[in-house]
């Protein structure tokens, strides 16, 4: 069975640090990418950029570059988003999800890592 | 504001059929398939439909999805209240080289 099993809620603030994680099961982890998207209170799903784990090649969303990195650890099957300078525009739900296929979307989630960044 | 254009609410009575629309453009809807996904509040979102017009194991065969051109539809038929729900297409998109997504639908069974 796959499951995508996300580490837990973050209080922070502004200007901290923080990186989120994604632990990978049931499915080979290099086999598939893994994209991270964002979920404001109240709003839609915004794509944020993904990370191919057998090169730990990634991309991102315009809206998103240069703001967070992801990366991968294949040996322990874990995908991660960093923030290096959080801001209270990024609290939000964060979700990772696994691609289906290669230029396809996603088509399982993780339950989600609640971030609140306030003073 | 959303790549992908969907209506922001939808409504039907129960046992009716509701469609949702997904507009897009070339380069996501029209090159690529489409997937669709439920999200109840408090809830990760989950897949209804994927590669436009397939169901997941434990689908019922009341969600069916379909596209044409650069736009596609999610129909729900026999409308029970454990419907209601947001509801969000997606797809891949060539130029952005990643996923784009609609804005969401809430479903309402009256």
């Amino acid at each position: 069975e796959v499951q995508l099993v996300q580490s837990g809620a973050e209080v922070k603030k502004p200007g901290e640090s923080l990186t989120i994680s994604c632990k990978a099961s049931g499915y080979i982890f290099t086999g598939y990418w893994i994209s991270w998207v964002r979920q404001k209170p109240g709003k839609g799903l915004e794509w944020m950029g993904k990370i191919d784990p057998s090169a730990s090649y990634s991309n991102y969303s315009p809206s998103f570059e240069g703001r967070v990195t992801i990366s991968a650890d294949k040996s322990v099957s874990t995908a991660s988003l960093q923030w290096t300078n959080l801001k209270a525009s990024d609290t939000a739900i964060y979700y990772c999800a696994r691609h289906r296929g290669y230029y396809e979307s996603v088509d399982f989630w993780g339950q989600g890592t609640l971030v609140t960044v306030a003073s | 504001q959303s790549v992908l254009t969907q209506p922001p609410s939808v409504s039907g009575a129960p046992g009716q059929t509701v469609n949702i629309s997904c507009s897009g453009g070339k380069s996501d809807i029209g090159s690529n398939y489409v997937y669709w996904y439920r999200q109840f509040p408090g809830t990760a979102p989950r897949s209804l439909i994927y590669r436009s017009n397939q169901r997941p194991s434990g689908v019922p065969d009341r969600f069916s999805g379909s596209k044409s051109g650069t736009s596609a539809s999610l129909a729900i038929s026999g409308l029970r209240s454990e419907d209601e729900a947001d509801y969000y297409c997606a797809a891949w998109d060539d130029s952005l080289r990643g996923v784009v997504f609609g804005g969401g639908t809430t479903l309402t069974v009256l």
